[in-house]
């Protein structure tokens, strides 16, 4: 069954601590995504990136990291640099970057820094 | 600045009514919009897909219009069930959107009363 899986699903940190959310795909998708939501605000592009070993940053990069060493895994790192981490992280992914492609979105991962 | 608006915030309707979330957008150069469901907690489930070239879509009872010229989509969702309730949001991918990232709406959400 072919899909986006993120785990885990409900993740608690101390401040000042890093901590990294994983995501996984098997539908062999060459660009992946992590987007931030916030209530009552639309997601945002964090990171993204087109190809393995290639990844670009999005509109609120500061205080992430992340990677992109195998095609199927885009895990995200939030560093304690991140001044307001708690959120909900939404990873997505897509046949191509090439913008007449949908995109796919994986369950989410709540992140609750205190 | 590319901006995507949607009103109203949130909507109740009696089951079995026809009703028609809105979406706006400020960048008329996209390549397409996509409509999206979110339940509480959860990721986001791809509806629909407009392309620039195309109007409308339909899947089920559910039908998308895309108006380039005005700026503007509408999701029409015929005889509700309760089991439409959710938030729906609606993103664009315009043609300045760097790596295909899709900028969100805030969403609709959508309580459709038994």
């Amino acid at each position: 069954d072919g899909g986006i899986t993120q785990s885990p699903k409900y993740l608690f940190r101390k401040e000042g601590q890093n901590v990294t959310l994983s995501c996984e795909q098997n539908l062999n998708h060459d660009a992946m995504y992590w987007y931030r939501q916030d209530p009552g605000q639309g997601l945002r592009l964090i990171y993204y990136s087109q190809i393995v070993n290639d990844f670009q940053k999005g509109d609120i990069a500061e205080g992430y990291s992340v990677s992109r060493e195998k095609k199927e895994s885009f895990p995200l790192t939030v560093t304690s640099a991140q001044k307001n981490p708690t959120a909900f992280y939404l990873c997505a992914s897509s046949i191509s970057s090439r913008p007449t492609y949908e995109q796919y979105f994986g369950p989410g991962t709540r992140l609750t820094v205190t | 600045k590319q901006e995507v608006t949607q009103i109203p915030a949130a909507l109740s309707v009696p089951e079995g009514e026809n009703l028609v979330l809105n979406c706006s957008f400020t960048d008329s150069a996209i390549y397409n919009l996509q409509w999206f469901r979110q339940d509480p907690g959860k990721g986001l489930t791809s509806l629909l897909l407009i392309q620039s070239s195309q109007r409308e879509q339909t899947s089920g009872r559910l039908n998308a219009s895309l108006d380039k010229s005005s700026g503007r989509s509408t999701l029409y969702i015929a005889a509700s069930q309760p089991g439409d309730s959710a938030t729906y949001l609606c993103a664009q991918r315009g043609v300045k959107n760097q790596g295909g990232k899709l900028i969100f709406g805030q969403g609709t959400e959508l309580s459709v009363k038994p």
